[in-house]
């Protein structure tokens, strides 16, 4: 079954402003994920927060991890049109072998 | 340079048509991946290949076979191609040694079964 459960699916925001993503999941975690997806392309590795980490911050990417609430977010700050693009969390649950399981992604927009 | 390279990009192909995807990468990870993006892109795992030892086999058809000849190389081959077929298939990689499953991904094989 589907382990990450992005929220909200699509985001539309002013250049400047922050953008705020969420990710829910079923089970245990080793780490959580974030990962970027521009039209077209790859994913893109942002960020890996581990389960016994709270917090992260790179740049202007703030990750944070509730593991009793299974749940993680993602802060864009100061978001530029550049980063209009789809974010997805990937899990990587215990004793799965080291499979990442990804959710279905929040399409962000950034408008200039 | 590349990291992780897939080919071809682009594919059309009639149903019942056999094809391969090629992958490799040059990062020196330990294991590699097949995902599939439908067309709501949702990404799901389809293989997992770990020191070309096959370590995750998810519930695909019998109809795709991975082969990972060396440890840089997993390539996908496809028999009997359905409508369904059609998505984008991307190939990843990770060096699970060191502890981490931070994945490289490819630019994607975009699949169009006509």
């Amino acid at each position: 079954s589907q382990q990450g459960e992005e929220d909200p699916q699509a985001l539309s925001i002013q250049e400047g402003e922050n953008a705020t993503m969420n990710c829910s999941y079923k089970t245990s975690i080793n780490n959580l994920q974030w990962y970027r997806q521009n039209s077209g392309r790859g994913l893109v590795h942002l960020i890996l927060i581990r389960s016994n980490e709270r917090e992260k911050h790179s740049g202007r990417l703030r990750v944070t991890l509730d593991t009793s609430k299974k749940s993680s977010s993602l802060l864009i700050t100061a978001s530029r049109a550049a980063d209009t693009a789809s974010y997805f969390c990937a899990t990587d649950a215990r004793g799965s072998n080291y499979k990442l399981t990804f959710g279905k992604g929040t399409l962000l927009t950034v408008n200039p | 340079d590349t990291a992780v390279s897939q080919t071809p990009k682009y594919l059309v192909t009639q149903m019942g048509n056999d094809k391969s995807i090629k992958c490799e990468q040059n990062l020196g990870h330990d294991t590699m991946y097949w995902y599939k993006q439908d067309s709501k892109k949702f990404l799901k795992i389809m293989f997992s290949y770990n020191n070309k030892e096959l370590i995750i086999n998810e519930t695909v058809p019998n109809r795709f076979s991975p082969k990972s000849p060396d440890k840089a190389h997993l390539n996908l081959h496809i028999n009997s191609l359905e409508l369904g077929d059609s998505a984008v298939y991307f190939c990843a990689s990770s060096q699970v040694a060191t502890g981490t499953t931070e994945a490289f991904f490819g630019q994607g094989t975009r699949l169009t079964v006509v």
